[in-house]
């Protein structure tokens, strides 16, 4: 079956500019995270969307960060006003418990 | 203190050998322990889980997990090149209502020929 996908694949932006990059999970998985891995660096968690529960946002590097999960599937992570400490590749992963987590390809950001 | 610590590596050994790639962490309460493997430009890959003290094997893969001394580890018998990667312990802990992963930094497994 279909994996985590992730779109765009890469994405280069002007400072200042906002951003959406979209995450679409595996049919039937109730959780989803986002995480921001820059390079060299391990797995920054950013935010985790449980079912119909409210998300757990406290990764969330600043108030520039936002995401949704629109009818318990796909989700959307946007970054308003997108500074060049952005750049990263941002990674989705989805489960269908709490236990194992499959990710998707990733979107490299790259601002300018 | 770093909640999930790892050694950055490289480490390097030759093929056929055994690597062993350790992980420490913080938290003593943690439950649940991943290894996931990535390799460069690609997403994480889950390889291994564990979740009560002892050895677990799959395969080549043996991930050995010490509640007491919070260490776990991940053994990779008769490695090959293929192997070469980087290697992400993650462990879920109270801390996050056991819900979240954290992610070690990894260490960069290097298998020559």
């Amino acid at each position: 079956g279909a994996g985590v996908s992730q779109s765009p694949s890469n994405k280069v932006t002007e400072k200042g500019k906002d951003v959406e990059l979209r995450c679409d999970p595996i049919s039937g998985h109730t959780a989803l995270y986002w995480y921001r891995q820059s390079l060299g660096q391990g797995l920054e968690f950013l935010i985790y969307f449980q079912g119909n529960s409210a998300p757990d946002k406290s990764g969330l590097p600043s108030d520039r960060f936002s995401a949704e999960r629109t009818g318990g599937s796909v989700s959307t992570l946007t970054i308003q006003r997108t500074q060049q400490e952005d750049s990263a590749v941002y990674l989705c992963a989805s489960s269908p418990s709490v236990e194992t987590q499959y990710f998707g390809p990733g979107t490299r950001l790259l601002v300018l | 203190q770093k909640e999930v610590e790892q050694n950055s590596g490289p480490l390097s050994v030759p093929e056929g050998a055994i690597a062993s790639l350790n992980c420490t962490y913080s938290d003593r309460v943690s439950q649940s322990f991943f290894w996931y493997r990535q390799y460069s430009g690609k997403s994480p890959e889950l390889i291994m889980s564990i979740y009560s003290n002892g050895d677990k094997e799959d395969g080549r893969f043996t991930a050995q997990l010490n509640k007491a001394s919070q260490y776990v580890s991940l053994l990779i018998r008769d490695s090959q090149p293929s192997d070469s990667a980087t290697y992400l312990c993650a462990v879920k802990g109270r801390n996050t209502g056991f819900q979240k992963l954290v992610f070690g930094t990894g260490t960069r497994l290097l298998v020559s020929p």
